[in-house]
C-alpha cells in the first residue's frame, strides 16, 4: 500500500535552515510527481513546492520561493525540502503528497516544524 | 495574485444535501485547473476526494460528487452524515511558475 512518511520537523530558530524528508513506499516512486503543503496552526492548506517525476521542474509558492529547495533521491525513494533562512510565518505543519497527473491523491500524515526563538 | 474562493462556514441537517464551491480570481473555472476537493478532519491529514472536476479516488464515498457550476468548482453532499462534519478543501492548478493554489475551505457543520 502507498505510505508516505514525513520526518526532520523540530523547533529551530529564526534564520536557521531545517531539512524535511519524506519516505515514500508501495509505488513507483520515480514516476511521480511529489508535493510538499504545508498548514500553519489553525489555518487552511498552503501548496508549498512541487516536483517533476523525473526531477526536471520545480515550482514554489511565492512564500518560499528562493528560501526553499525541492528535490527527491530515488535511490532511496525519498522527497526532501531543504528550508533555509527560516521565519515564523513558516511555522506550521508540513506535509508530503503523491501526484499522479492532474490530482494529488495520497498525502503523509505531516511534520511540525516551529520556528521560534 | 491568484485568489481561490469557498465558503468559509455552511451547516447542513443530516441527510441533506450541500453544495460547496470554489471560485477562481481569474474568472470562470473549467476543465483545465484540474479541480481537486480534499476532505481534513481535526487533527488528520488531508484525505483525497475528487480529482479533475467528478473523478472519485477508490476510497469516495459515492455520497460525494464533483461538477462544474455557474463559473465554479463544486462539491455536493448528498445524504449527509455526521462523520462529514470537517473542513473542504478545493485546489486548482493554473500551470507556470505558480502552478496550484488552495482555497481558504469551508468548515462544514453537521447539525
Amino acid at each position: 500500500q502507498v505510505q508516505l512518511v514525513e520526518s526532520g520537523g523540530g523547533v529551530v530558530q529564526p534564520g536557521r535552515s531545517l531539512r524535511l524528508s519524506c519516505a515514500a513506499s508501495g509505488f513507483t516512486f520515480s514516476s511521480y510527481a511529489m508535493h510538499w503543503v504545508r498548514q500553519a496552526p489553525g489555518k487552511g492548506l498552503e501548496w508549498v513546492a512541487v516536483i517533476s517525476y523525473d526531477g526536471s521542474n520545480k515550482h514554489y509558492a511565492d512564500s518560499v520561493r528562493g528560501r526553499f529547495t525541492i528535490s527527491t533521491d530515488n535511490s532511496k525513494n525519498t522527497l526532501y525540502l531543504q528550508m533555509n533562512s527560516l521565519g515564523t510565518e513558516d511555522t506550521a505543519v508540513y506535509y508530503c503528497a503523491r501526484e499522479p497527473g492532474g490530482a494529488i491523491d495520497y498525502w503523509g500524515q505531516g511534520t511540525l516544524v516551529t520556528v521560534s526563538s | 495574485q491568484t485568489v481561490v474562493t469557498q465558503e468559509p462556514s455552511l451547516t447542513v441537517s443530516p441527510g441533506g444535501t450541500v453544495t460547496l464551491t470554489c471560485a477562481s480570481s481569474t474568472g470562470a473555472v473549467t476543465s483545465g485547473y484540474y479541480p481537486n476537493w480534499f476532505q481534513q478532519k481535526p487533527g488528520q491529514a488531508p484525505r483525497a476526494l475528487i480529482y479533475s472536476i467528478s473523478n472519485k479516488h477508490s476510497w469516495t464515498p459515492a455520497r460525494f460528487s464533483g461538477s462544474l457550476l455557474g463559473g465554479k468548482a463544486a462539491l455536493t453532499l448528498s445524504g449527509v452524515q455526521p462523520e462529514d462534519e470537517a473542513d473542504y478543501y478545493c485546489l486548482l492548478y493554473y500551470g507556470g511558475a505558480h502552478p496550484w493554489v488552495f482555497g481558504g475551505g469551508t468548515k462544514l457543520t453537521v447539525l
